[in-house]
């Protein structure tokens, strides 16, 4: 079946720019995570969706990031004005229920590049 | 603040031979722990889950311990094929909490 998807996979912005990242979870998938990964390291929570409801944003590094999931199934992160410290790969994954073990399903990707 | 420490340097090994590395974390008391393996320009993909009260979980040719009292976990690649080279992390959550914590990653290379 299909996995996560993300688009565009990749993305350069002039700096100041706005932009919006898209994720398809796997269908049927209730929590829905963004990371930002930077060169070398591994991912960092930024927010978290179950369902449509945002139950934690606590890792959006400025109030310039956004993100939302208005139908509980696709999901969209929004970087406003972007710096060049927002460079990074931008991960997105899905997992089937609210359950912590569940494993999490990564999609591939995007990687932004800030000029 | 909590810590979760890899492996600092990458580790190369000759096809065959087991590859083992390290998840060291402090300021946490994790009630599971994550392994993933993620590809260059891939996203991170689901190997192994290991409970606070399991010792040790095994998967084909992978192994996990987890030591709570050292604050440990020991991840083993056996009989180790190029195949295997990527970049390994490990993962950290609690039972009432959604996010995880990962490593930085340990990126093995086999050599044929």
């Amino acid at each position: 079946g299909a996995g996560v998807s993300q688009s565009p996979r990749y993305k350069v912005a002039k700096r100041g720019q706005d932009v919006a990242l898209r994720c398809d979870p796997i269908s049927g998938h209730v929590s829905l995570f963004w990371y930002q990964q930077a060169l070398g390291q591994g991912p960092e929570f930024l927010t978290y969706f179950q369902n449509e409801a945002q139950l934690d944003k606590s890792g959006l590094p400025s109030d310039r990031f956004f993100a939302e999931r208005p139908e509980g199934s696709v999901s969209t992160l929004k970087i406003q004005r972007t710096q060049q410290e927002d460079s990074a790969v931008y991960l997105c994954a899905s997992r089937r229920d609210q359950g912590a073990y569940n494993e999490q399903f990564f999609g591939p990707g995007t990687r932004l590049t800030v000029l | 603040s909590q810590k979760i420490e890899q492996n600092s340097e990458a580790l190369n090994i000759q096809e065959g031979k087991t590859a083992t590395l390290t998840c060291n974390y402090t300021n946490y008391s994790p009630a599971y722990l994550q392994w993933y393996r993620q590809d260059p320009g891939r996203g991170p993909v689901f190997l192994l889950l290991i409970r606070e009260n399991e010792k040790e979980k095994r998967k084909e040719r992978l192994k996990v311990t987890f030591d709570t009292t050292l604050k440990q976990s020991l991840f083993h690649i056996t009989a180790s094929q190029p195949a295997d080279s990527a970049t390994y992390l490990c993962a950290l959550g609690g039972s009432n909490d959604y996010k995880l914590s990962f490593g930085a990653g340990t990126t093995v290379t086999v050599r044929a």
